[in-house]
């Protein structure tokens, strides 16, 4: 069983609209989450941590349910800029493990 | 600051070459990471060095490849008698590392994109 799983999409979204990502992890010691972003040909970049009471940045919301060991991500009014792979990554000990990915357009 | 950083940017080999492939980290980050990403495909783990030493190196697809690490700093991917399929983005990361409690975060070098003809 994979340690982080996430649905691949892609998602393809009008500008404007709402968003949601989800990510399961199986290690139930895992002790911090995050979410990444990606372009294309690019390195992986910090989008946000995941925190247990739930956090927003902007128009971007993170959710973690340790109960389930469900993460997710809300993204509010899609901007074109959006348009990236979003990563799940799991802490555990000093490993981290990703998710393979959600392709995410947003269309004009 | 400066971020972690890597090179060559890019490189070209033929098959059968060995390569090197450079990370410096963030300054004081004791944790460094080596991943592999295939065009198109997500990040494979290859190995993670805690300071000097590599308590994980499961994520080596090969003895072809090994890695090292000198001064708690630099780090080295070597791919030995390359392959076709060696082909990918070999990303670097750093941490601060084993600070038990403290909600670690990876930084991402741009990567070095190997070629193999």
């Amino acid at each position: 069983r994979k340690e982080v799983e996430q649905d691949p999409g892609p998602f393809n979204v009008p500008e404007g609209a709402t968003v949601a990502f989800n990510c399961t992890y199986s290690n139930s010691a895992s002790q911090s989450f995050f979410w990444y972003r990606q372009d294309c040909r690019k390195e992986p970049k910090l989008l946000m941590s995941v925190y247990s009471s739930g956090n927003e940045d902007g128009r971007f919301t993170a959710q973690l349910n340790r109960a389930s060991q469900y993460i997710s991500l809300l993204i509010r009014d899609s901007k074109l800029s959006d348009s990236a792979t979003y990563l799940c990554v799991v802490n555990t000990g000093n490993q981290f493990y990703f998710g393979t990915g959600t392709s995410l357009t947003v269309i004009p | 600051g400066a971020g972690v950083s890597q090179s060559p940017s890019n490189k070209v080999t033929e098959k059968g070459k060995d390569v090197e492939l450079r990370c410096d980290p963030i300054s004081g980050h004791t944790a460094l990471y080596w991943y592999r990403q295939r065009l198109g495909q997500g990040l494979e783990f290859l190995i993670y060095f805690q300071g000097n030493s590599a308590p994980d190196k499961s994520g080596l697809p090969s003895d072809r490849f090994s890695a090292e690490r000198t001064g708690e700093s630099v780090s080295t991917l070597t791919i030995q008698r390359t392959q076709q399929e060696d082909s990918a983005v070999y990303l670097c990361a750093s941490s601060l590392g084993g600070l038990a409690g403290f909600q670690e975060t990876q930084y991402f070098g741009p990567g070095t994109r190997l070629l193999v003809l």
